[in-house]
């Protein structure tokens, strides 16, 4: 199964809060995990990226949390602004491939 | 650097005319993808080149849609002709492609609506 589930569909936080997204896969045969940044009318831009012998990378405000046995991963956006409102995409890389499978993105807001 | 450029930002036409989208990769990029957004499958790839070569097209939906790549600076994503159910969000992405891990840079997307 080629899939990525991500949730949740959309979420709505106030401003300096923690934005939580979660995505899980079935296949095993992924072997990097970016997460994309997308605003409205502009292509996802690469945010952040894990491989899955790392348990957890940060970058800023930005970090990714991997739980292989789980096949789970979730990326957290500490003290959350309004300029972060956008949409998240998880992705996953096939091995051996350029091949990534997207999840279906989530819509966030932060409130001023 | 300019970025990924697609051309047009936005298009509608009617059903069973041609369509044709392009883009023009980040200079020195050898890698090109095409990849399609809906709200319905999220982004989906359909086809991507390595050196001007197509590598893996099996997400191409069928035999109405083809990619060229004739040389590094352009790629073309046609289709003929076109359905409804074409109306998408079509994204070109270029990537150096040295190793796997090179970030792949997306282009703002072709907004194509079939009527």
């Amino acid at each position: 199964q080629q899939q990525v589930k991500q949730s949740p569909q959309s979420l709505i936080v106030q401003k300096g809060g923690i934005s939580i997204i979660n995505c899980a896969y079935e296949n095993t045969a992924f072997d990097y995990f970016p997460w994309y940044q997308q605003f409205p009318g502009k292509g996802p831009a690469l945010l952040i990226a894990i491989r899955p012998d790392v348990s957890e990378k940060k970058e800023g405000r930005f970090t990714i949390s991997f739980n292989k046995s789980a096949k789970q991963f979730s990326l957290h956006i500490m003290d959350s602004q309004p300029g972060d409102s956008a949409t998240y995409f998880c992705a996953a890389r096939l091995s051996g491939t350029y091949k990534y499978i997207f999840g279906t993105g989530t819509r966030l807001k932060v409130l001023a | 650097d300019a970025g990924v450029i697609q051309s047009p930002r936005h298009e509608v036409t009617e059903m069973g005319q041609e369509v044709t989208l392009r883009c023009k990769p980040i200079s020195g990029h050898n890698s090109l993808f095409w990849y399609r957004q809906t709200m319905m499958r999220g982004l989906e790839l359909l086809i991507y080149f390595n050196n001007n070569v197509p590598i893996d097209d099996s997400g191409m939906p069928e035999d109405r849609f083809s990619a060229k790549m004739p040389n590094a600076s352009f790629s073309t994503l046609k289709i003929q002709p076109s359905e409804p159910r074409d109306s998408a969000v079509y994204f070109c992405a270029s990537s150096a492609a040295r190793d796997r891990n090179t970030e792949a840079f997306f282009g703002q997307g072709t907004r194509l609506t079939v009527v």
